[in-house]
């Protein structure tokens, strides 16, 4: 099982520019959301789904967009990058709500220049 | 709003030796969760132990044990026989049974080092 897969890795980007962030599960999880962490912050939710065709927003959701078209695949969107979204990106997963804990991608650092 | 809030932001400790991290949450709900996760240097977020509130006993796995004090609201990791692999930043976290279970708060870390 791959687990949890997040593409790219790395990104830069300049100002105003917009991108993607992938994020693919492979292990039928329900629940999928985006964190963001920013040192000394820990990790904060951007937005969640709790199933296809299902999207809510989390604590920082401004400038971010996403969909869940599919059960595996959960994208994040900037729509017009801004320095502020300099960060370390993670995608992560549980089967359902409730306890489980989250698996997590590697994460996407994404410098915004 | 759930808080959880980590006071030493850098430990050490020896190789072989027994560390406790700090974690203290706020909440005024009865049922949920709390986590450790590591992330060392590779960025990698790895669950290390899950409590479940309505439990008195508290987890263990392997190496690692909670002192989990649900009146005091405290979540404290030990890590015991310290290895050179524990070096990473820990993160404690919540995730409540009710209308916010469908996120985890965090707390800031606490960056541990391990000494040969």
């Amino acid at each position: 099982n791959a687990g949890v897969t997040q593409t790219p890795k790395f990104q830069v980007l300049k100002t105003g520019q917009s991108m993607t962030l992938q994020c693919a599960q492979d292990m039928n999880h329900e629940y999928m959301s985006w964190y963001r962490q920013d040192p000394g912050m820990g990790l904060r939710l951007i937005h969640y789904s709790v199933g296809a065709g299902i999207t809510d927003q989390g604590e920082v959701p401004n400038g971010y967009n996403v969909s869940r078209s599919t059960t595996e695949d959960f994208p994040l969107r900037l729509l017009s990058a801004a320095p502020s979204q300099t960060s370390v990106y993670f995608c992560a997963s549980s089967y359902r709500l409730g306890g489980l804990p989250l698996h997590f991608g590697n994460g996407t650092r994404l410098t915004v220049t | 709003a759930q808080t959880v809030t980590q006071s030493q932001p850098e430990m050490s400790v020896q190789e072989a030796e027994t560390v406790t991290l700090s974690c203290t949450y706020d909440t005024s709900e009865s049922d949920y969760y709390l986590f450790w996760y590591k992330q060392p240097p590779s960025r990698q977020m790895i669950l290390v132990i899950r409590q479940e509130a309505y439990k008195q006993q508290n987890a263990t796995e392997n190496r690692f044990s909670v002192n989990f004090q649900k009146a005091a609201k405290s979540f404290s990791l030990k890590i015991s026989d310290s290895q050179l692999g524990d070096a990473a930043m820990y993160f404690c976290a919540y995730r409540d049974s009710g209308g916010s279970n469908y996120k985890l708060t965090f707390g800031k870390g606490t960056l541990l080092t391990v000494n040969p």
